[in-house]
């Protein structure tokens, strides 16, 4: 099945530093969302990419749908404590299959 | 406020015990969905429902079961057959069935079994 690698798997920054992350399928996808987990909470929709090269913003963050759609990247900007969890990549391939999710990366604020 | 609700937030039970989680939206969407989530392990489908009475395996459904009698209620068993029961369960929805792939999550039940 579609995989999907999603990298750094954990980052330490300290307050006010930018965030990249980025995730990379082996297969296309059609539409690629960012989602953000709280500690013992469910994730929540922070972006959705439904078309090639596209670029979003949310605030702070920003992603972009890779030209090859094979990729998506996130970034956040001057970080603040309450960007702290888990995010997650998620991707849809063509014919409206069920997502793949990436295995997250862990954003920890450094005081 | 529109939103999926999921209870218990905590749930112990002894091994061999059959368990269900509850999962209730009243956003109105027609599909709804049950992760499971690991450490370290990004999202995995149990099962899926995209209308009433009708659903189907997800990628990990052995030792699972579900039922949709209603749009808004969508519970998750967790059987005796299951092997490695323990983990944090999420229930989540969508406005059409896997179109769009906007899933709205709800607070996840933490179940362990000992």
């Amino acid at each position: 099945g579609q995989q999907l690698n999603q990298s750094p798997q954990s980052m330490f920054i300290q307050e006010g530093e930018d965030v990249s992350m980025n995730c990379t399928s082996s297969s296309i996808f059609n539409t690629w969302l960012w989602y953000k987990q709280d500690p013992g909470e469910g994730p929540v929709l922070l972006i959705a990419l439904y078309k090639a090269g596209e670029l979003t913003s949310n605030g702070r963050l920003t992603a972009q749908f890779g030209i090859t759609r094979k990729d998506s990247f996130l970034n956040i900007s001057a970080s603040i404590p309450s960007d702290v969890g888990i995010y997650f990549c998620a991707g849809q391939g063509l014919g409206n299959e069920k997502l793949t999710f990436g295995t997250g990366t862990r954003l920890t604020i450094i005081p | 406020d529109g939103g999926i609700t999921q209870s218990p937030k905590y749930l112990f039970r002894k091994e061999g015990q059959n368990v269900t989680l509850s999962c209730e939206q009243n956003l109105n969407h027609d599909a709804m969905y049950w992760y499971r989530q690991d450490p370290g392990q990004g999202l995995r489908l149990i099962y899926y429902s995209q209308i009433v009475n009708d659903f189907q395996k997800g990628d990990i459904a052995e030792g699972y079961s579900v039922s949709r009698e209603k749009k808004e209620s969508f519970p998750l068993t967790v059987t005796s057959a299951q092997k490695n029961p323990t983990a944090f369960y999420l229930c989540a929805s969508s406005i059409q069935g896997l179109a769009g792939g906007r899933l709205y999550f709800g607070p996840g039940t933490r179940l362990t079994v000992t």
